[in-house]
């Protein structure tokens, strides 16, 4: 069974502060990778992809994959309140267009 | 554009009744994905249509689920003799083309509560 892991937390960070949001999969042939945020009581929204190795940085949020060590993180830097929410890790299986999803990990910026 | 929607947006039922929900996914979307939110969790897939392609049903936890899309639009997921542990929110997502790399456009939710 594939498994996608994220700690639950909460995440607490100060205003400002850089997020750390880290996701690790099992399986090798996952090629792309999904990061949804979801809000409480509402569904999930498109934070950012990314596919190949190495950083993809769109305005404050960054994603970092490394696929020999089957891990992929996002970081938000200058973490605002509205950041605060549960952010899901969905790597795309191969030949499969349906995601896997994490858990999440709630992120909460304290003001 | 509008964007995905689901109803109901809530449903309470008695353990044993049928229950089905409906999605109608962003006009020109051919691709359209059941999943489901059990309280604290992640999203557990369930089903997928392509277009006039087999759906697949590898997510479905039990026949007593099924799902249909007909016209290659509308789809509604069915529920027969719920059971307690079916409660959930089931969110329904479009894509453009089901193919790879594709944002997923979820719409609200249907929170089912099965007493």
């Amino acid at each position: 069974q594939k498994e996608v892991e994220q700690n639950s937390g909460p995440l607490s960070v100060p205003e400002g502060a850089i997020a750390s949001l880290n996701c690790t999969y099992s399986d090798r042939g996952s090629q792309s990778f999904f990061w949804y945020r979801q809000y409480s009581g509402k569904s999930p929204e498109l934070i950012m992809f990314i596919y190949s190795n190495g950083d993809k940085e769109d305005g404050r949020f960054t994603a970092q994959l490394n696929k020999a060590s089957q891990y992929v993180s996002l970081l938000i830097r200058d973490s605002q309140p509205s950041d605060s929410a549960t952010y899901l890790c969905a790597p795309e299986e191969a030949g499969r267009r349906a995601l896997t999803f994490g858990s999440g990990t709630r992120l909460q910026v304290q003001p | 554009g509008a964007g995905v929607s689901q109803s109901p947006s809530n449903k309470v039922t008695e353990k044993g009744k049928d229950v089905e929900l409906r999605c109608d996914p962003i006009s020109g979307h051919t691709a359209l994905y059941w999943y489901r939110q059990s309280l604290g969790q992640g999203l557990e897939f369930l089903i997928y249509f392509q277009g006039n392609s087999a759906p697949d049903k590898s997510g479905l936890p039990s026949d007593r689920f099924s799902a249909e899309r007909t016209g290659g639009s509308v789809s509604t997921l069915t529920i027969q003799r719920t059971q307690q542990e079916d409660s959930a929110v089931y969110l329904c997502a479009s894509s453009p083309n089901g193919g790879g790399r594709e944002t997923q456009y979820f719409g609200p939710g249907t929170r089912l509560l099965v007493l």
